[in-house]
């Protein structure tokens, strides 16, 4: 059972452009999401988080958008840049509060010169 | 950030052979560390979680006798997959937090492939 789900395996955006990706869940008991960012043969790297209590969270560039209801969020990034192609992966805690961490498919960013 | 280190980054092994990876924290201590497995193409799925001084705990599916985890000290979770085969052939990346608290932090995996 896939409980966080992105269904865009791969994006491709121009620099400069805003980059959105997006990811959905289906457990309502999730109130923590993470974004990991993910280059070849690397683990991953922590990017931006968001609290259930939130709706925005905005740390420079990068932009989590949560919208309960519809048990999705997304990733803005603007401008885009070469540096952001990645793969990059939403994420939620199994139990609250820990570091157990449900993983989405991930979705491969490339950003076009 | 806090630094976590995986080794080796890559090694390839013989079928019918054991191969133990290292999870080490570097400037903090944790207390639980988690070991996931990426397939190509697809998600990080969590393995086991590992715990300081007592047996690990794994997820569903995972067999606890062919991925034996000891973290022995409070730096240290080494990941033993036992009696490789090709299917066992994947990225293996550990995390780790301070005191299972706030942000999980990555090491930077470990390329397993088995011949």
């Amino acid at each position: 059972d896939q409980q966080v789900k992105q269904n865009s395996p791969s994006l491709s955006v121009q620099e400069g452009r805003i980059s959105i990706l997006n990811c959905d869940y289906t457990n309502s008991m999730f109130d923590y999401f993470l974004w990991y960012k993910k280059y070849p043969a690397e683990g991953p790297t922590f990017l931006i988080s968001i609290s259930s209590i939130k709706d925005k969270n905005e740390d420079g560039r990068f932009t989590v958008f949560l919208n309960k209801s519809a048990k999705h969020l997304s990733l803005h990034i603007v401008p885009s840049q070469p540096g952001d192609s990645a793969v990059y992966f939403c994420a939620a805690p199994l139990v609250q509060g820990a570091q157990k961490l449900v993983f989405g498919q991930g979705t491969r960013l490339t950003i076009n010169p | 950030g806090a630094v976590v280190s995986q080794h080796p980054s890559r090694v390839i092994c013989k079928s019918g052979t054991s191969v133990k990876i290292e999870c080490r924290s570097l400037d903090f201590q944790a207390t639980t560390m988690f070991w996931y497995r990426q397939f190509p193409k697809k998600s990080l799925m969590l393995m086991a979680t590992s715990n300081e001084g007592s047996k690990a705990t794994y997820e569903q599916g995972v067999e606890k006798d062919k991925f034996l985890i000891n973290h022995a000290s409070l730096t240290l979770s080494t990941l033993t997959v036992t009696s490789a085969h090709p299917e066992d052939s994947s990225f293996y990346i550990c995390s780790a937090s301070f005191q299972g608290q706030g942000e999980a932090f990555f090491g930077q995996g470990t390329r397993l492939t088995v011949v």
